[in-house]
């Protein structure tokens, strides 16, 4: 069965330093999504990407937040400077197309700032 | 703002009925429903559409009241596969790209 796919799992990174988070979403998927947990939290809403611009982003998603889709498989995220708050785990989601409403996550990605 | 779950926890036997709930202050479109084991990713249940509709998915199945903008999950003679945290997630508008979810009911089924 697809699923999506997420690297690395566990990432440890200094404050200060950039990020990216990477995600292969479902083949023939067109829309895709960004979230964050914090542990022992709700999940949190980031950005929803499709036909290569940002859709929707939230809040949380400033500056120092980016997406991109450099190829046809990939979709990552971005964190230029990271801050200790930014720890969390990261969800990747795709979904098949506008009148399919499930959305599917990847395993995420548990981002570590120290 | 984010939709509000109730209850927080719940722990049931093997067997026992549960209903989750989901309020929102804003007109919803949808409601989706997930369930996240442990340490794992957030599967998704099911949606529930505006327009009252009730679905099913096994013994699991849910509701969305249009005027009191609730929906309401129910597990049906839970089994042990059925714990993890519950989320729901509200949609404002059809294509509004934008789901937020609530804070979680944590459900636990002992033997």
């Amino acid at each position: 069965e697809p699923e999506v796919t997420q690297t690395p799992s566990h990432q440890v990174t200094q404050m200060g330093q950039e990020v990216i988070l990477r995600c292969v979403p479902i083949s023939n998927h067109l829309y895709f999504y960004w979230y964050r947990q914090i542990l022992g939290q709700k999940v949190e809403f980031l950005v929803s990407f499709y036909n290569n611009e940002i859709s929707e982003k939230s809040e949380i998603f400033d500056d120092q937040f980016s997406v991109e889709r450099p190829d046809g498989s990939n979709f990552t995220l971005k964190i230029r400077s990271t801050k200790l708050e930014d720890s969390a785990m990261y969800f990747c989601a795709s979904r098949a197309d506008r009148i399919s409403y499930e959305q599917y996550f990847g395993p995420g990605t548990r981002l570590t700032v120290t | 703002q984010q939709p509000v779950q109730s209850p927080q926890a719940v722990i049931l036997r093997e067997g026992e009925d549960a209903v989750i709930n989901c309020s929102s202050s804003k007109a919803l479109y949808s409601v989706h429903w997930y369930r996240q084991k442990h340490g794992e990713a957030p599967v998704f249940l099911m949606i529930l559409l505006k327009g009252g509709e009730q679905k099913g998915h096994e013994k699991i199945s849910a509701s969305f009241n249009e005027k009191k903008q609730q929906s309401s999950l129910y597990l049906t003679a839970s089994q042990l596969s059925y714990s993890g945290t519950y989320f729901c997630g509200t949609e404002l508008n059809f294509g509004n790209e934008k789901l937020t979810f609530g804070t979680g009911t944590r459900l636990t089924i002992i033997p």
